[in-house]
Parts: C-alpha cells; sequence; structure tokens
C-alpha cells in the first residue's frame, strides 16, 4: 500500500532562516511526487512537482528514490510562506489520484 | 477561466440520513475526484470520474458513491450517514491525457454528521 508521512505537524522558524519540511514516501515502484499548499482561508494548491524540477517561490525538493525522501526546501523564509504544507503521492501516469501526507504547519516568526 | 466551485459550503445531518455533495470542475477539465479530509489530516482519496465512470477508488465502503455528468460536474453522495463521516469534503478537477496535467481544488464543503 502507499502511504506518505510528514513527521512535523508544526515547523516553526525565524524570517530569514533556512526551512525543511520532510516527507518519506513508501510505493512499489516509480510514483510521482508533489508538494501542495494552503495558505489561510484559501484553497489547497500545487505548489511543486519531482518531474518539473522547479523552484517555486524559492522553494525546492528533491527525490531521493533510496532514502523513499521528497524533502521540502528553501535557503530563506518569508512571513508569507507561513501555510501549510501538505506531500503527496500519485502513480505513476496515474491521474492525480493522490495519497496525502498529514500535513506541516509551517510558522514563520519575525 | 472558471475556477472548481462545490456546494453547498456547510451542511448539518443527522446520523442515517443521505447527503447529496456538488463540484463543477474547472473549465476545459474533464476528470474530477472527491477526497475526504478528517479534523488534522491530509485529503483521503475517496474516487475519481473520468468520462462519466468511475475511475478508481480508495478504500471507502460502497455507501459512498457519485456521478459524473456530460458537462463533468460531479456529485458525491452518502447514504446512511454515520458521525465519522463528519469532515471536510474536497473536489479537484484535472485535464486526463494532458502532459504534466495538475488537480484544481474546490474550497470543500464541510459536513457536520450529529
Amino acid at each position: 500500500a502507499q502511504r506518505v508521512t510528514q513527521p512535523e505537524k508544526l515547523l516553526s522558524v525565524f524570517k530569514g532562516a533556512p526551512v525543511e519540511l520532510k516527507c518519506n514516501y513508501s510505493y512499489s515502484g516509480s510514483p510521482e511526487l508533489f508538494w501542495y499548499v494552503q495558505y489561510s482561508r484559501q484553497r489547497l494548491q500545487l505548489l511543486l512537482r519531482h518531474i518539473s524540477r522547479e523552484s517555486i517561490k524559492g522553494f525546492t525538493a528533491d527525490l531521493n528514490k533510496g532514502e523513499t525522501s521528497f524533502h521540502l526546501k528553501k535557503p530563506f523564509a518569508q512571513e508569507e510562506d507561513s501555510a501549510m504544507y501538505y506531500c503527496a503521492l500519485s502513480p505513476t501516469g496515474g491521474g492525480n489520484k493522490l495519497t496525502f501526507g498529514t500535513g506541516t504547519q509551517l510558522k514563520v516568526e519575525l | 477561466e472558471t475556477g472548481v466551485t462545490q456546494s453547498p459550503t456547510h451542511l448539518i445531518k443527522t446520523r442515517g440520513q443521505q447527503v447529496t455533495l456538488r463540484c463543477s470542475s474547472q473549465s476545459g477539465h474533464n476528470t474530477v475526484s472527491w477526497y475526504q479530509q478528517a479534523l488534522g489530516q491530509g485529503p483521503q482519496f475517496i474516487f475519481q470520474y473520468y468520462r462519466e465512470e468511475e475511475n478508481g477508488r480508495g478504500n471507502f465502503p460502497p455507501r459512498f458513491s457519485g456521478l459524473q455528468f456530460p458537462n463533468y460536474s460531479s456529485e458525491l453522495n452518502v447514504n446512511a450517514l454515520e458521525l465519522d463521516d463528519s469532515a471536510l469534503y474536497l473536489c479537484a478537477s484535472s485535464l486526463r491525457g494532458a502532459r504534466n496535467t495538475e488537480a484544481f481544488f474546490g474550497q470543500g464543503t464541510r459536513l457536520t454528521v450529529v
């Protein structure tokens, strides 16, 4: 069975500090990995996906198949990064049938 | 371009009743997925509809059923409501067949079962 684990419910950092939100997954195959974000009072939206290899809003995530991880990183946190972040996976070609983790609330303090 | 819209936004039902939730997909999208998000949890995949047929289902009992209409809008029906069905129900639409397709989420329907 596929599973996504986000070990931290809450991560609190100071503005300008580096951020790393952890995500580990289990899946027998090659999944597609995603990070979704939900800002206060807004709907869930895609932040980035591993196949795009993009940096979005300064965030990057590298898929490590050996460690089955897809950690989200940003070198310098901004106040506007405060939000709920969900890691998710979908089977390759799975058409967005997403398995989500429990989420990490990121709080960036001034 | 119209985003994903869900109705109603809030709903209170009694245990044992039936409920229907509605979702209008984003313009141009042909696939709708439904998720249940309990308090403090991530969204859980219920099922997906493509071309008016169920195209994958998560670990939910048969009393959770759905429909997709020719205009790609969708309904989620839940029969014999239980207290544990209280959750935020999310709908997401996407375009199957497109490269690197993205799922766009609605704002959700908050269902409370009493």
